[in-house]
């Protein structure tokens, strides 16, 4: 079954950095995924696409502060320099034939 | 610029069916580039797929919901449209509309996201 795991929730000072962890499930290491951003009362907002083996395609106008690599069946996302605005639940998402599934999402506080 | 609005009553009495329609401007939705899909977020909680179209009409449902879900497109009118029928308290949420392209899996432009309350 493909599933991806987030951790609930990760802080970080202001101007630091922060990474996030998405985890695919057994047998599905290969999969590229996702990152996603919400912003408190917004819709989310699409970050990038990230393969397997780390090469990304980010959203028009993301910046460069954003960035995601990957290790066998981990995929992770790069905050630097964090900014107040980058307070947020972020979703890691991926699909197979014909299902489409969400990650829990990761809660960003800036400290 | 693509543009994404979703629009459909805000309440939805228990057992009734829910009906959402998702409007595109920016963009053809009979395109063969791009697919179509409806996500869903209940309140506090995180998001869940509820289905995707393919121009060439494919569909694919979440199977926790295939059996009360339908996703139709509207060329004439620029728009595709949720249906999900027997509806109950646990299908409270906001609903997202939003846009796939290619073959990517990725769902890349969304719509700022509607909330429907079920509710008697």
């Amino acid at each position: 079954q493909l599933v991806l795991t987030q951790s609930p929730s990760a802080s970080a000072s202001l101007g630091a950095s922060v990474k996030l962890t998405c985890t695919l499930s057994s047998g599905h290491s290969s999969y590229a995924i996702a990152w996603l951003q919400q912003q408190p009362e917004k819709g989310p907002r699409y970050l990038m696409k990230l393969n397997s083996d780390g090469s990304h395609n980010k959203g028009d106008g993301i910046p460069d502060r954003f960035s995601g690599s990957s290790s066998g069946a981990e995929r992770y996302l790069t905050i630097s320099s964090l900014q107040s605005e980058d307070e947020a639940d972020y979703y890691c998402q991926t699909w197979g034939t014909g299902i489409w599934v969400f990650g829990g999402g990761t809660k960003v506080t800036v400290l | 610029q693509l543009q994404l609005q979703e629009s459909g009553p805000g309440l939805v009495k228990p057992s009734e069916t829910l009906s959402l329609t998702c409007i595109v401007s920016g963009d053809s939705i009979s395109s063969r580039s791009y697919y179509w899909g409806w996500i869903r977020q209940p309140p506090g909680k995180g998001l869940e797929w509820i289905g995707s179209m393919y121009y060439s009409g494919s569909t694919y449902y979440n199977p926790s919901l295939k059996s009360r879900v339908t996703i139709f497109v509207d060329t004439s009118n620029n728009q595709f449209s949720l249906k999900l029928s027997s509806v109950a308290a646990a299908d409270t949420a906001v609903y997202y509309c939003a846009r796939g392209p290619g073959a990517a899996g990725i769902f890349d432009y969304w719509g700022q996201g509607t909330l429907v309350t079920v509710s008697s």
